[in-house]
């Protein structure tokens, strides 16, 4: 079946630091990718998706480019901020017939110290 | 932005007792969902709810579980004799036909 395998946490970087948080799928078809985020004490929000090969997704600074070669969708900022800690999820969707099932990851939460 | 809301937000049970978790989805939406993550682990989809019915389960979802839209505005999710292993967050998600998945912001459960 579909899954997606992220890389393993936690991740503690310093304010402006660069981040990649690694993500890779197997998925049967051409399935849609998430990055999700889930900030203390709150529900998962999405962050950023990209529905086709080679799209980019982006989101406040975050970016997540599709790559069908390597199946992966790795997440990346330049420049991060003590605001960013959170947990961090990469799921994708075969989308069918409007009804969305996600598939995700285990999770990779991030600190980002001052 | 609109809001999933979902209640309570911690219920602690004891093991064989009835629970029922609520949600209420964004009023327009027509997509219901049920997901889980146990402690440490994966987010893991339960069931989804479409048109009064369910669409899809996972094997997770056994006799034990089950979901109802009462009102049309609510969305539960019942566990008929909860055991230790079903201690985990849940959350309930919503959609239109667009591709965008609105979470709401979990029950933990706990059985004890």
């Amino acid at each position: 079946g579909d899954s997606v395998t992220q890389m393993e946490g936690p991740v503690t970087l310093s304010e402006e630091a660069f981040l990649t948080i690694n993500c890779t799928y197997t998925a049967t078809g051409y399935p849609s990718l998430f990055w999700y985020v889930q900030y203390p004490g709150e529900g998962l929000q999405l962050l950023l998706k990209a529905t086709k090969a080679d799209d980019k997704g982006s989101n406040k600074g975050f970016e997540a480019t599709y790559r069908k070669e390597t199946t992966s969708f790795h997440l990346e900022k330049g420049s991060v901020q003590v605001s960013d800690s959170a947990v961090y999820f990469c799921a994708l969707s075969g989308l069918q017939g409007g009804s969305e099932k996600l598939v995700f990851g285990k999770g990779t939460k991030l600190t980002v110290n001052p | 932005e609109p809001e999933v809301t979902q209640t309570p937000s911690h219920q602690v049970t004891q093991m064989g007792q009835e629970v029922i978790l609520r949600c209420v989805p964004i009023s327009n939406h027509l997509y219901f969902y049920w997901y889980r993550q146990i402690l440490g682990q994966k987010v893991e989809f339960l069931v989804s709810f479409y048109n009064n019915e369910i669409s899809e389960k996972s094997e997770i979802f056994d006799d034990q579980f089950s979901v109802e839209r009462p009102d049309g505005s609510n969305f539960t999710l019942k566990i008929r004799s909860t055991k230790l292993e079903d201690s985990a967050m849940y959350f309930c998600a919503s959609h239109t036909i667009t591709e965008k998945l609105f979470f709401g912001s979990g029950t933990q459960l706990s059985v004890l």
